[in-house]
């Protein structure tokens, strides 16, 4: 069974850090193109970022507003990905989902339950 | 970016009867593989997204017969034949031909 567990979400104040992470299982995580989404309260889904495996060159591709803040890796060995989050905003809270795709064309085909981030003063 | 436009924004449905939700992309979806990178998912009260339909029409495992996905280039539509009250939820397109990656800003469906 494939099972995505984000952990790491908290309260932080502008400008802080954190790094999520999301414990992957049931699936070959090493060849698997991950992806982190986030839902902003009162707006909809928002996609973050994706990195590619290690056979594809661990490409990283980032949304515009969080280019250069934060950095999504991996560790294949821990089938685990991350997410640095530098220098955070108070428009940067809300919900981060990892998920698995499942396909070359950007089938999100497996999501996990979500992390709260919340930026505050 | 692209933009991702859906309408309506919400939806109220009486349970057997249909369901029609637009996405119109600002760019085409088109790619050159002759694949069409637009996908349906739904995100039901307290739990994650979950994948609909991809490339336009194909059902991804699980999902019932009711829900369709037609389109082409810019313009797409979910339907659904006969609304379930378990369909409650909040429908999203998504592109993936364009990064970065967009999705429409949901539709709310509610039940009568």
């Amino acid at each position: 069974e494939v099972q995505l567990v984000e952990s790491g979400g908290g309260l932080v104040k502008p400008g802080g850090s954190l790094r999520l992470s999301c414990a992957a299982s049931g699936f070959s995580f090493n060849a698997a193109w991950m992806n982190w989404v986030r839902q902003v309260p009162g707006k909809g889904l928002e996609w973050v970022g994706r990195i590619k495996s290690k056979l594809s060159g661990e490409t990283r591709d980032y949304a515009a507003p969080v280019t250069g803040r934060f950095t999504i890796s991996r560790d294949d060995s821990k089938s685990t990905l991350y997410l640095q989050m530098n220098s955070l905003e108070i428009d940067d809270t809300g919900v981060y989902f990892c998920a698995w795709q499942t396909d070359f064309g950007g089938r999100l085909g497996f999501w996990g339950q979500g992390t709260q981030v919340s930026v505050s003063s | 970016d692209v933009v991702m436009t859906q309408t309506p924004l919400s939806l109220s449905v009486t349970p057997g009867q249909p369901a029609s939700i637009s996405c119109k992309s600002s760019q085409s979806l088109l790619y050159s593989d002759g694949k069409t990178y637009l996908y349906w998912y739904v995100q039901k009260s307290g739990q994650s997204p979950h994948l609909l339909i991809y490339e336009v029409s194909s059902r991804s495992s699980g999902v019932p017969e009711r829900f369709s996905g037609s389109g082409s280039g810019t313009d797409f539509t979910l339907k659904i034949s006969r609304v379930e009250a378990e369909d409650v939820g909040v429908y999203y397109c998504m592109q993936t031909i364009h990064l970065p990656w967009t999705f429409g800003q949901g539709t709310k469906v509610e039940i009568k």
